[in-house]
């Protein structure tokens, strides 16, 4: 079953913004990961972060974790065209798999 | 390096029928598994190896079967294809044994069953 959870479904922002998306689980977790996928390709890692960080940044992106609440956020700043793609968290709980949730849907317009 | 290559990118099967999906990985990693995607479904795991030798099932292991006699390839077998199994497939590779690092993923195989 599904482990994460990533809201919203979709998220239609304009060049230059910030887009936001959050990812909720359920139980405990070694590590949460997020993943990019451009339409008709595989997924591509973005950032891991393991549950005794809080934050996290690569680039333009930032991660949240907070363990307390279980979940993480995702945040891109100064948004591109070529952002537009699907995101998705993944959990790692310990037991040799990794969890994906359902996926976040971004449209960045010029 | 070529990363994680799957075989075939497209395929039309009909009900019945079997076939093998394949998956190799050139980086020497221990850690391999496979996926299946549907709309509004996300990633679930249908299979996985912790290293050759050693294969596990996953979410949604029924009518798939896997084996792991090399470090480098992992194929997927549909013994008996049904339309609930059309679904983009998808393998990928981690360093250790364990999924606590980054997966590299293959491009996919979409797979439709008539």
């Amino acid at each position: 079953s599904q482990q994460g959870e990533e809201d919203p479904q979709a998220l239609s922002i304009q060049e230059g913004e910030n887009a936001t998306m959050n990812c909720s689980y359920k139980t405990s977790i070694n590590n949460l990961q997020w993943y990019r996928q451009n339409s008709g390709r595989g997924l591509v890692h973005l950032i891991l972060i393991r549950s005794n960080e809080r934050e996290k940044h690569s680039g333009r992106l930032r991660v949240t974790l907070d363990t307390s609440k279980k979940s993480s956020s995702l945040l891109i700043t100064a948004s591109r065209a070529a952002d537009t793609a699907s995101y998705f968290c993944a959990t790692d709980e310990g037991y040799s798999t990794l969890t994906f949730g359902k996926g976040t849907m971004l449209l960045v317009s010029p | 390096n070529a990363g994680v290559t799957q075989t075939p990118k497209f395929q039309v099967l009909k009900t019945g029928q079997s076939m093998t999906l394949q998956c190799a990985q050139d980086m020497n990693h221990e850690y391999m598994s496979w996926y299946r995607q549907d709309p509004g479904m996300g990633l679930r795991l249908i299979h996985y190896s912790v290293g050759a030798g050693i294969t596990d099932q996953g979410e949604v292991p029924n009518g798939y079967n896997v084996s792991r006699s090399t470090t480098e390839d992992f194929p997927l077998r549909l013994l008996s294809a049904a339309p609930s199994q059309t679904s983009v497939y998808f393998c990928a590779s981690s360093p250790t044994g364990a999924p606590n690092q980054p997966q590299h993923f293959g491009d996919g195989t979409r797979l439709s069953i008539l």
